[in-house]
């Protein structure tokens, strides 16, 4: 099975701007969640979706939003880029949302807000 | 509170050596499940072991245990015989019943192997 797929994988930015990053799950999971990476702040959670619905949503401004397309596809969106958006954003798949379920993580994608 | 604690920000050890990597946790639910994930320089986390909360017996995976101290709430990795390979940030997680079984990490654990 292909693993977790992330585009685009890097990109750059200016303050203002929005973005939206892709991710492709692994076959047969229903289950995709997002998360932020920084030196600073290390891993933070932002959302999680299941079957086309948000189950789960972190502590970050409605700025950053996502969604779950039929296929399990999964989008994330940031709109007015701030220079501290300039993060490592991974995204991570599971067959489902049970306690015992392993998520599978993407290569991730690497903003740089200037 | 933090629900994941690793006081460990930076280890050394000896290659062929075994290391334990700190984890505690925080959580009244009963119902939980504790990750260790790997990451090396390249980015990308990778699953190396899972424990759950009513588990009798510590995990196991090739050379990854996971020494798990229900109560005293710690879940410390152990890797044997390490390894140059084994350089990376080691990162723990749980999940519980009570929050949706959502994903809390650690602050990860930066391991270094000596040759």
């Amino acid at each position: 099975k292909a693993g977790v797929t992330q585009t685009p994988r890097y990109l750059i930015k200016t303050r203002g701007q929005q973005v939206t990053l892709s991710c492709s799950p692994i076959s047969g999971h229903r289950s995709v969640s997002w998360y932020q990476q920084t030196p600073g702040q290390g891993l933070q959670f932002l959302f999680e979706y299941f079957s086309e619905t948000q189950r789960n949503k972190g502590n970050f401004p409605g700025r950053f939003s996502g969604r779950q397309f039929s296929n399990s596809r999964s989008e994330m969106n940031v709109s007015t880029l701030e220079l501290g958006d300039s993060a490592l954003y991974l995204c991570a798949s599971s067959p489902g949302t049970g306690l015992r379920e392993t998520q599978y993580f993407g290569p991730g994608t690497r903003l740089l807000v200037l | 509170a933090q629900k994941i604690t690793q006081t460990q920000p930076g280890m050394f050890v000896q290659e062929k050596e075994a290391v334990t990597l700190d984890c505690t946790y925080d959580t009244s639910d009963p119902s939980y499940g504790l990750f260790w994930y790997k990451q090396p320089s390249s980015g990308e986390m990778i699953f190396l072991i899972y424990q759950g909360s009513y588990d009798q017996q510590n995990a196991t995976e090739g050379r990854y245990s996971l020494n798990f101290q229900k109560a005293r709430k710690s879940a410390n990795l152990v890797i044997s015989a390490s390894q140059l390979g084994d350089s990376a940030m080691y990162f723990c997680a749980m999940r519980e019943e009570g929050t949706g079984n959502q994903f809390y990490f650690g602050t990860g654990t930066s391991l270094t192997v000596i040759p």
